[in-house]
């Protein structure tokens, strides 16, 4: 079964870098994911897509402070230079034959 | 510049039908899936399911199956998310999406439904 595992929270310091994790079921390792923000009563904005090589495509107007890496089952969004608008809940989220599927989320807190 | 816009926020009592839309532009309408997103108040992102205009092709997640329809009309680049008999449960934010793994992700602003009695 395809599924997402994130960490239900993160904290870091205005200014520090903090680096997520997104991690696929075993059996589905060389998938490539989303990563979504959603801030504080906002919709959820398309960040990034990341492949199982690293490479990343990123959305429109996607600070360059926001990047994104792989390994092995692992897919990682890693944000530099925190700022306080940065403080958001950040889901990942692929695609199965015919399904999408979402990580719970991971709610950053910025100290 | 690709965009979703969404119909507007609903007030339903239990029972009543409805159906609400999500309308695509700046791009080919039929050649990419759309998918519906539910989000309950204070809860995370839940896939419901999918439907390609192109083909009218619609899947479901097990767990929406049944309990909503999901369709697009491809003449008006117009993507629909509908119920035949709301309950108090269907309350939440509903999210239309275009998410592909070689396309950048487009968003729609999101529809508020409450049902209450």
């Amino acid at each position: 079964q395809l599924v997402l595992t994130q960490s239900p929270s993160a904290s870091a310091s205005l200014g520090a870098s903090v680096k997520l994790t997104c991690t696929l079921s075993s059996t589905h390792t060389s998938y490539t994911i989303a990563w979504h923000q959603q801030q504080p009563e906002k919709g959820p904005r398309y960040m990034m897509n990341v492949n199982s090589d690293g490479s990343h495509t990123k959305g429109d107007g996607i600070p360059d402070r926001f990047s994104g890496s792989s390994s092995g089952a692992e897919r990682y969004l890693t944000i530099s230079s925190l700022q306080s608008e940065d403080e958001a809940d950040y889901y990942c989220q692929t695609w199965g034959t015919g399904t999408w599927v979402f990580g719970g989320g991971t709610k950053l807190t910025v100290l | 510049e690709v965009q979703l816009v969404q119909s507007g926020a609903e007030v339903k009592k239990p029972g009543e039908s409805l159906k609400i839309s999500c309308k695509g532009s700046g791009y080919s309408f039929t050649s990419y899936w759309i998918g519906w997103v539910r989000q309950m108040p204070g809860k995370g992102l839940e896939w419901m399911g999918i439907t390609y205009p192109g083909d009218s092709d619609t899947r479901y997640s097990p767990s929406f199956q049944g309990q909503v329809t999901i369709s697009a009309d491809k003449s008006i680049s117009t993507a629909y998310l509908q119920w035949g008999s709301l309950k108090a449960s269907d309350t939440a934010m509903y999210y239309c999406a275009r998410l592909g793994r070689s396309v950048a992700g487009t968003w729609g602003q999101g529809t508020l439904v409450t049902v209450s009695s």
